[in-house]
């Protein structure tokens, strides 16, 4: 089974620019999740997907970040305009029931850095 | 708030001694604690999902133990292949979704 695709691997752009991650969760994945990793920082949550609708977007930093999923299958977070503080490594994952007793699979994310 | 501090924050061993990685976790009903494994570059590897006190789970040389307050990762007989961040994080019983509370991981070296 293929697993968790996230696009770009990196991405370099400068302030005030907009930048748009992708994520291609595994197919049959109704749950698809957004984290993201700023330096010397933990892990943290920014929302949650049931196919189409957010089940939780508590973790959404400010109204900059702007996440959708298409017909419930992949999804994009659309950062705008990025700010420095935006830096980091983001995550996407996805599993199949909630709560997921074999976690989630996450991707090997997307390096974003602001300058 | 739900917390999660993992110690220590790197650990370096020989090859053959064992040790252990300790998660501290302070959340409103436990729902599950899970452990990860992470390779530089990559994302998060999932390795055991833990539910209630005194629960073990056991994979090749690693094995996961939960408290009320705390859970421990043992390594035993490590090798340089176990070289990774270890991470826990938990997930709380009141959430409506299932999102995770993670703590800042364990960097684990393992030299031959």
């Amino acid at each position: 089974e293929a697993g968790v695709t996230q696009f770009p691997s990196h991405s370099v752009i400068e302030k005030g620019q907009t930048v748009t991650l992708r994520c291609d969760p595994i197919s049959g994945h109704d749950n698809l999740y957004w984290y993201r990793r700023v330096m010397g920082k933990e892990i943290k949550f920014l929302l949650h997907f049931v196919k189409e609708s957010k089940q939780d977007e508590s973790g959404m930093p400010n109204n900059r970040f702007l996440a959708e999923r298409t017909g419930g299958t992949y999804s994009t977070l659309k950062v705008q305009p990025a700010e420095l503080e935006d830096s980091g490594v983001y995550f996407c994952a996805s599993s199949k029931r909630t709560p997921g007793p074999s976690g989630y699979t996450f991707g090997s994310g997307t390096r974003l850095t602001v300058v | 708030e739900d917390q999660v501090t993992q110690s220590p924050e790197a650990l370096r061993l020989q090859e053959g001694e064992s040790s252990s990685l300790n998660c501290s976790y302070t959340v409103s009903g436990l729902r599950g604690l899970f452990w990860y494994r992470q390779d530089p570059g990559k994302g998060p590897e999932f390795l055991f999902t833990l539910y209630s006190a005194g629960e073990e789970k056991e994979k090749e040389r690693l094995k996961a133990t939960l408290t009320k307050k705390e859970s421990f990762l043992h390594i035993t007989a490590p090798k340089p292949e176990d070289s990774a961040t270890y991470l826990c994080a938990v997930q709380a019983a009141r959430t409506s979704g299932s999102r995770l509370t993670f703590g800042e991981g364990t960097q684990l070296t393992v030299n031959p």
